[in-house]
């Protein structure tokens, strides 16, 4: 059964940090990794899609890095801004045929100013 | 676009009674989930859909039931609630692997 652990749970950095947030699974036959960004009483929010054959992906200052036969992926965020605060959820995807995303239990993160 | 759209924002229900968590699209998009996510939890699959009239289980299915007569709806019926199932419920549709979500329906069964 694929199970997806995120630590730390919580995370709190001065602003301007480089900062990095770990995802691991059990399962490596995945399709794909998603991380996802979620505010307060808000949905989720799509940040970076990495495919099974994909080593990493970038968007602005976020960077999602994807080790499948560890069975871990990264995301790292560059020069953190007190926007930056909220929970950070990755899920992995094993078909393309239904996209089931199994999720992580999140990272939040609080960025000070 | 109004994206996915759910309704209530919020509701109390008594053990026992039932209710509807509506949830629509406008995108056009053939596959839709309903999650659940309790606090400090991350998001488990309710039931999902890869079209108009088909319908599977994920994860957690007990004590829910789901229908997609249409693209656009994809209604979570909840049968004689119990308080474990309060929690927060996400709707989302994708589109080439990327899901979109609802802003959410915050259930508390007391």
């Amino acid at each position: 059964k694929q199970e997806v652990t995120q630590i730390p749970a919580a995370l709190s950095v001065p602003e301007g940090e480089n900062l990095v947030l770990n995802c691991s699974f059990t399962d490596s036959a995945i399709y794909n990794l998603q991380w996802f960004r979620q505010d307060p009483g808000k949905g989720l929010t799509s940040l970076l899609l990495i495919q099974s054959s994909q080593r990493e992906q970038t968007s602005g200052r976020l960077n999602a890095s994807l080790d499948k036969s560890s069975g871990r992926s990264t995301l790292y965020i560059a020069a953190s801004q007190p926007g930056d605060s909220a929970t950070y959820l990755c899920a992995v995807c094993r078909s393309s045929n239904t996209g089931k995303l199994i999720f992580g239990q999140g990272t939040t993160l609080q960025v000070k100013p | 676009n109004a994206g996915v759209t759910q309704t209530p924002k919020f509701r109390i229900l008594k053990i026992g009674q039932s209710m509807t968590l509506q949830c629509a699209q406008d995108m056009n998009h053939n596959y839709m989930y309903w999650y659940r996510q309790d606090p400090g939890m991350g998001l488990k699959l309710i039931y999902y859909s890869v079209g108009a009239g088909i319908t599977d289980k994920g994860e957690v299915p007990n004590g829910y039931n789901v229908s997609r007569s249409t693209t656009e709806d994809f209604p979570l019926r909840l049968e004689l609630a119990a308080p474990s199932q309060t929690s927060v419920y996400f709707c989302a549709s994708s589109y080439e692997e990327t899901q979109y979500f609802g802003p959410g329906t915050r259930l508390l069964v007391l």
